[in-house]
C-alpha cells in the first residue's frame, strides 16, 4: 500500500474489556514495530517484529498486552483487561528490511480510551 | 538510551527561519542525531539525520558542532503548515538502534 494503516482510527471501551488492534504495513516491509504515545509524552516502544517472529517484546509493559503478525503483513497488538492507564494511542511504524539505520515510517495511530 | 534535551514549546511567524537546539551531552560514539516531526492526529515522520558537521535535505539542516554534544535543526522560512511536534532523538548504530525513544519534543507554533 501507499503508507502504513491502522485500524480502527478511535476506540472507546470499558476497563477490563478486551481490544485488538490492527496494523497494516507498507507492502514489502519485513520490520514492523509497536509504540505507545500518551497524552503530551514521547514515544515508548513496545515489540519489534522481523517477518512473523518477534525477537524483541522487551517493551511490553504487562502480559495482559500481546502481539502477533502473520503473512509477514498485517499484525494484531492485543490488549486484554483493559485498564485506564492503558488510554493511549497506539502507533505502528515498519521498514523494508529492519536494519538499524532504516526510516521508520509510521501509521496514523489507533487513539484508545478506556472508560 | 542517551537522553536529549529541548525546548518544550517555541513560536514564529511566518517565513521566518526557525533554529531548534536539542542538548546531548551523553552522546555515544556511536549515536546518530535524528529528527521526526509529528502533526496532531497523525504518526511521527521522519525529517533528517546525521552524525556531525551539516546535513541539509529539501526540508531542514541540521548542525552539529565538532563535540556533538548539541545539534540544532534548522526550518528556513516557515509556514503555518510547519506547526507540529518536532523530536530529538539518538540512534546508536548497532543493535537495539529501532527502539525509537522519543521525549516529549518541542511544539512549534507559527503565527501568521
Amino acid at each position: 500500500g501507499a503508507g502504513v494503516s491502522q485500524s480502527p482510527s478511535n476506540k472507546v471501551t470499558e476497563k477490563g474489556k478486551d481490544v485488538e488492534l490492527r496494523c497494516d504495513p507498507i507492502s514489502g516491509h519485513t520490520a514492523l514495530y509497536w509504540y505507545r504515545q500518551r497524552l503530551g509524552q514521547g514515544l515508548e516502544f513496545l515489540i519489534y517484529f522481523q517477518g512473523n517472529s518477534a525477537p524483541d517484546k522487551s517493551g511490553l509493559p504487562s502480559d495482559r498486552f500481546s502481539a502477533e503478525r502473520t503473512g509477514e503483513s498485517v499484525s494484531t497488538l492485543t490488549i486484554q483487561r483493559t485498564q485506564q492507564e492503558d488510554s493511549a494511542v497506539y502507533l505502528c511504524a515498519s521498514t523494508p528490511q529492519g536494519g538499524y539505520q532504516e526510516t521508520q515510517y509510521f501509521g496514523p495511530g489507533t487513539r484508545l480510551l478506556v472508560l | 538510551l542517551a537522553k536529549t534535551t529541548q525546548p518544550i514549546s517555541m513560536d514564529s511567524y511566518e517565513g521566518q527561519e526557525v533554529n531548534i537546539t536539542c542538548s546531548h551531552n551523553n552522546i555515544a560514539t556511536n549515536d546518530y542525531i535524528t529528527w521526526y516531526q509529528q502533526f496532531p492526529s497523525q504518526g511521527p515522520r521522519f525529517i533528517i539525520q546525521g552524525y556531525k558537521t551539516k546535513v541539509t535535505n529539501e526540508v531542514a539542516s541540521l548542525f552539529i558542532p565538532a563535540d556533538r554534544k548539541s545539534s540544532t535543526l534548522s526550518l528556513p522560512r516557515v509556514s503555518l503548515s510547519d506547526t507540529a511536534v518536532y523530536y530529538c532523538l539518538l540512534r546508536p548504530s548497532g543493535a537495539g538502534s529501532y527502539q525509537l525513544t522519543f521525549g516529549k519534543g518541542t511544539k512549534l507554533s507559527v503565527i501568521p
